[in-house]
């Protein structure tokens, strides 16, 4: 049984420029949630996508976007990147959106921008 | 949803039981307590998650005090493998989000 799986695991991008990164979900679930993780801090919630729609999102701008697609799997792009986009993308999947169930994440795309 | 405070940093010798502490004063009746960690290199892992009762699966046990103001996550014989940040997180049951609100968490540290 696959987990969450994320691609790629590490990407450097210069200032200015767009990113892509996908995101699998671990097999049975069909909600999808991006955090950034900041060096030294704990993951923040960007958004969730559920039944391809975004469904909640956390305090980042609109460069920030996301899509998910029939067979769950999710893409985050940001755009216009800026050097304190730099971090950890984590994706994180469930059954539903989470309630009292527990997240399965993956293990991150690193981005580092110049 | 309720903040949690926990110790930056804990160390633990290999075998002997890991006892994490987490202070949530605020928390509300609705609010479960849930403990994830986070290994180097990885994506956090649930642990165990609990509402007042005290709760115990293969990973870990869970004490929280009578008055829901603080909780322990217990690693009963920890070992080098539980090296990892351990996060507290206190948020609504039945939250129709996946919105979880991470701490700095604490460090533990496992020695041989």
């Amino acid at each position: 049984d696959a987990g969450v799986t994320q691609s790629p695991t590490h990407l450097i991008k210069t200032r200015g420029q767009q990113v892509t990164l996908r995101c699998s979900p671990k097999s049975g679930h069909d909600t999808v949630s991006w955090y950034q993780q900041a060096l030294g801090q704990g993951p923040q919630f960007i958004f969730q996508y559920y039944e391809e729609e975004e469904r909640q999102r956390g305090n980042f701008p609109d460069r920030f976007s996301g899509h998910q697609f029939p067979n769950y799997s999710s893409e985050l792009n940001v755009n216009a990147l800026l050097l304190g986009d730099s971090a950890l993308y984590l994706c994180a999947s469930s059954w539903r959106p989470a309630g009292r169930e527990k997240l399965f994440f993956g293990s991150g795309t690193q981005l580092s921008v110049l | 949803d309720a903040k949690t405070t926990q110790p930056p940093s804990m160390d633990c010798a290999e075998g002997r039981a890991a006892n994490l502490p987490c202070n949530h004063s605020t928390i509300s009746g609705n609010e479960y307590v849930y403990w994830y960690r986070q290994i180097h290199s990885q994506g956090p892992q649930y642990i165990i998650h609990g509402l007042k009762n005290n709760e115990t699966n293969e990973m870990a046990s869970l004490i929280i005090t009578e008055d829901r103001k603080s909780s322990t996550l217990i690693l009963p014989h920890a070992t080098l493998r539980d090296t990892a940040v351990y996060y507290c997180i206190v948020r609504v049951a039945g939250d129709n989000n996946n919105d979880m609100r991470f701490g700095a968490g604490t460090r533990l540290t496992v020695k041989p």
